[in-house]
């Protein structure tokens, strides 16, 4: 079965240190991959996707996030974290075969001021 | 409507008792999901309208779990004879055919007493 896995569960960092977030999915097939941020008292929103083309992808708020096709993985970066970063995020993967988003466990970012 | 209308935003019910949960998805979105977020959990697929197909139920976690879609519109999430372990926020989204990025609605957070 199509499963995502995030393997930082809790992620502490100060500001302006760099992040990256691992994500892994099982499926074999064509896969579209996402990654969801949940800011404190929010909704889910879209930070960016990938469907075909170019691996790194590029977000909103100086996020990026790099489609390894070999590793089955699409990890989450960004140079340097500011205060307002401290979330939770979330990867998903589509596929045609399952007609859903499967979500990863979530990591949740403090950042220290 | 602008964006995934949920309601009501905070339930609290008695240990049996049954609930509702509406979702009213943007205008002109075909595809509605439901899923279910628990603390450390992620968020856990529980069903999927698409147009006028038969929904994909294969998330939902106990009979006790139903849901609606009228008119290819709004949805009713009815949980019957609640439990405790059914305590969680439940999420909306919906996205337009051939569009896999969702629009989370604020969610449902229903605590069962």
């Amino acid at each position: 079965a199509q499963s995502v896995s995030q393997h930082n569960h809790h992620v502490i960092l100060s500001e302006a240190a760099s992040l990256e977030l691992g994500c892994n999915y099982s499926y074999g097939g064509t896969v579209n991959l996402f990654w969801y941020v949940q800011y404190p008292g929010q909704h889910l929103q879209l930070l960016l996707k990938y469907f075909s083309g170019d691996p790194l992808v590029k977000g909103i708020k100086g996020f990026e996030a790099e489609f390894i096709k070999s590793k089955f993985s699409f990890n989450l970066r960004k140079p340097s974290v500011q205060w307002s970063d401290t979330a939770e995020y979330f990867c998903a993967a589509y596929s045609g075969n399952t007609g859903k988003l499967i979500f990863g466990q979530g990591t949740t970012l403090q950042v220290k001021p | 409507g602008a964006g995934v209308s949920q309601s009501p935003s905070n339930k609290v019910t008695e240990k049996g008792k049954d609930v509702e949960l509406r979702c009213d998805p943007i205008s002109g979105h075909t595809a509605l999901y439901w899923y279910r977020q628990s603390l450390g959990q992620g968020l856990e697929f529980l069903i999927y309208f698409q147009g006028n197909s038969a929904p994909d139920k294969s998330g939902l976690p106990s009979d006790r779990f139903s849901a609606e879609r009228t008119g290819g519109s709004v949805s009713t999430l009815t949980i019957q004879r609640t439990q405790q372990e059914d305590s969680a926020v439940y999420l909306c989204a919906s996205s337009r055919q051939g569009d896999y990025g969702y629009t989370f609605g604020s969610g449902t957070r229903l605590t069962v007493v």
